[in-house]
């Protein structure tokens, strides 16, 4: 049983590249959630995606856009990057409320 | 937006020694979460609570929801090596149209055998 799954684990991008981080869960949750932390800062949600079919901003979504493919996935992709996105990206999904969020391990994503 | 502040920042301690941390909002909460992050890893639950004044213990962790519900509390005592870690706590309120967690910024522990 994998949990939540991220792809790649590590990313060097140049600024204005696009690339988009992959997201997946296995445990049927409804909800599934990015963040991104950065030192100091704890852990700020960029976009969220309540149920299926269904996505909604987040405290820091400047810069990002989202897909909800499936139940199992959601993807976050940067459209072009910029050295202020330089962070870990986590990915989470929750059954519903209240939740813990069980995460990912995370993508380490550098911008030049 | 909800805020949480969470104390301390950093702790470095001995081993064996105990611990504590907590973690204050001006909002209400209705549940209180506890997370641990492991260098390189994603945060993984350790307690969860739901219930005002709730006291919930998991093997030498223990974690309080205040009666206020605006703060919460997480000791660990007789500290090992493998705790070193961040730990975040987090709260929901399921009450104000804010249907996220909000995430303190964690206290990271370090540990000396």
């Amino acid at each position: 049983n994998a949990g939540v799954t991220q792809t790649p684990k590590f990313q060097v991008l140049k600024t204005g590249q696009s690339m988009t981080l992959q997201c997946a869960q296995d445990m049927n949750h409804n909800s599934m959630y990015w963040y991104r932390q950065d030192p100091g800062m704890g852990l700020r949600l960029i976009y969220y995606s309540a149920s299926e079919g269904t996505t909604d901003k987040g405290e820091v979504p400047n810069g990002y856009n989202v897909s909800r493919l499936n139940k199992r996935e959601f993807s976050l992709r940067l459209e072009s990057a910029a050295p202020s996105q330089t962070s870990v990206y986590f990915c989470a999904s929750s059954e519903g409320k209240p939740m813990p969020l069980h995460f990912g391990n995370g993508t380490r994503l550098t911008v030049t | 937006g909800q805020q949480l502040n969470q104390s301390p920042q950093s702790m470095f301690i001995q081993e064996g020694e105990d611990v504590s941390m907590n973690c204050t909002s001006s909002s209400i909460f209705n549940t209180w979460l506890w997370y641990k992050q492991d260098p390189g890893e994603g945060p993984v639950l350790l307690i969860a609570l739901y219930k005002a004044g709730e006291l919930t213990s998991n093997g030498r962790l223990t974690a309080q929801f205040g009666i206020t519900r605006k703060d919460s509390f997480l000791n660990i005592s007789a500290s090992i090596p493998s705790d070193v870690g961040i730990y975040f706590c987090a709260g929901f309120d399921g009450d104000s149209g804010y249907s996220t967690l909000t995430f303190g910024k964690g206290t990271m522990l370090l540990v000396s055998p």
